[in-house]
């Protein structure tokens, strides 16, 4: 069965600082995607960042990267230079590239960036 | 600009009653999926529909059916409403001429069920 964990249900990081958090992933699988979105307290689902699972190089979109590790099927992301606004939910999530691309997340890591 | 709608932001229905919950993409998308999202639990996949008239089953379809007659439209049914089905519901489309399939998402559902 495939299946998201996050295992940070909440995260600090001060302003300014990197923080990693953390994904990894179960699916049996040979072709899948794997993406983050961030949740704001206004309820609103913002696609991130996308990483296939045939991508050799890590995926990066401006502050965000994803350290995507095959083999211990993990897809952290990375987020540099931590601003207020970076403040939310996170989730990282799963696309199956059989059986109509079924995508499943996981339960979200808050993260609070302090001043 | 991409866009997801659903038919209400917050709903309040009684036990037994049947509830409709409506979703609506303007992006053509073939890909449509419900979701529930409850703390701790993050998002869980109820149904989703790769094509009009498909639908497949996700991880919580029990007490959910969907229908799916147009492409622009994916609809989430609650046959008897329970206290156990109060959640957030989200709707999501996505297209594999993306080469990402990210989904859009809409702007979801509060379900009250009394």
């Amino acid at each position: 069965a495939q299946k998201i964990t996050q295992t940070q249900p909440g995260m600090f990081v001060q302003e300014k600082e990197a923080v990693t958090l953390d994904c990894t992933y179960d699916t049996s699988d040979q072709s899948y995607g794997l993406f983050w979105y961030k949740q704001p307290s206004s309820g609103e689902m913002i696609f991130l960042i996308y990483q296939g699972s045939y991508d050799e190089q890590n995926a990066t979109e401006g502050r965000y990267s994803l350290n995507f590790q095959k083999a211990r099927k993990s897809a952290n992301l990375v987020i540099s230079a931590s601003q207020l606004g970076d403040s939310a939910m996170y989730f990282c999530a799963m696309r199956s590239d059989t059986g109509g691309f079924k995508t499943i997340f996981g339960a979200g890591t808050r993260l609070f960036v302090k001043a | 600009d991409v866009k997801v709608t659903q038919s209400s932001r917050y709903l309040v229905k009684r036990t037994g009653e049947k509830v409709f919950l409506e979703c609506v993409q303007d992006m053509d998308h073939e890909n449509m999926f419900w979701y529930r999202q409850d703390p701790g639990l993050g998002l869980r996949l109820i149904y989703f529909s790769y094509d009009v008239k498909m639908k497949e089953k996700g991880d919580i379809p029990e007490g959910y059916s969907v229908s799916r007659e147009k492409k622009e439209r994916f609809s989430l049914i609650l046959e008897s409403a329970s206290t156990n089905q109060t959640s957030m519901y989200l709707c999501a489309s996505s297209s594999p001429t993306s080469g990402s399939l990210e989904q859009y998402f809409g702007p979801g559902t509060r379900l009250t069920v009394t």
